[in-house]
């Protein structure tokens, strides 16, 4: 069973800095492209980040230069490392996995809360 | 940048109806050298992440009961539930994954009447 696991959420002050982390089990990670989609509280969906297989790397406008996202295969683990946090980036954020290297997402995490304020 | 628009925002609908949901994107997300359309749907029940339901428009995903249907293509997508149950009241989503930046729409709430 596809199993994807977040954590690293909490609350931070504007400007402070984060690292997301998902831990993945029951498929083979390096497999797979890997994504992270943040929903603000009472809002939609919001693509952050993507890395495929091979380590490319690509990011949200609303992210880029701030965010940075990576992985490691040998530990199964995705990670969004998050500076210089905004309000705005309140939000649940979730892995999810990439079936096809598509950019679509066919598990998803629970999600794990970041809180921005002072 | 793509931008995804839903309708209805809402919908309300009694139990073993017919539910309707558009999506329409800013510009085409079908690739003519695949004959795909890079669009899908998910399901979101409150306080849970998103489920995927289709892919490639049309493409059901593995386990989602088939009263659950996609179509179109190009710019104009639809998403049915033939036969809605109680089970699925949630949220929808589209979401273009043709280029990036990918964009997910608004979301159309669906209750029962």
């Amino acid at each position: 069973e596809v199993q994807l696991l977040e954590s690293g959420g909490g609350l931070v002050q504007p400007g402070g800095s984060l690292r997301l982390s998902c831990a993945a089990s029951g498929f083979t990670f390096g497999g797979y492209a890997m994504t992270w989609v943040r929903q603000a509280p009472g809002r939609g969906l919001e693509w952050v980040s993507s890395i495929t297989r091979g380590g490319d790397t690509s990011y949200g406008d609303s992210v880029k230069g701030r965010f940075t996202i990576s992985r490691d295969n040998s530990k199964y683990m995705l990670y969004l490392q998050i500076n210089n946090l905004r309000a705005e980036d309140t939000a649940v954020y979730y892995c999810a996995r990439d079936p096809n290297g598509d950019f679509y997402f066919d598990n998803w995490g629970q999600g794990t809360l970041v809180t921005v304020s002072a | 940048d793509i931008v995804m628009t839903q309708s209805p925002d809402s919908l309300s609908v009694s139990l073993g109806e017919r539910v309707t949901i558009n999506c329409k994107s800013s510009q085409s997300v079908f690739y003519s050298s695949n004959n795909k359309n890079y669009l899908a749907w998910y399901q979101q029940k409150s306080g849970q992440p998103p489920t995927l339901l289709i892919y490639w428009a049309s493409t059901r995903e593995s386990g989602v009961p088939d009263r659950f249907s996609g179509s179109g293509s190009e710019t104009d997508f639809t998403l049915t539930i033939s036969s809605l149950q109680a089970e699925d009241v949630a949220v929808y989503y589209c979401q273009q994954h043709y280029t990036s930046p990918v964009s997910f729409g608004p979301g159309t709430r669906v209750e029962i009447k």
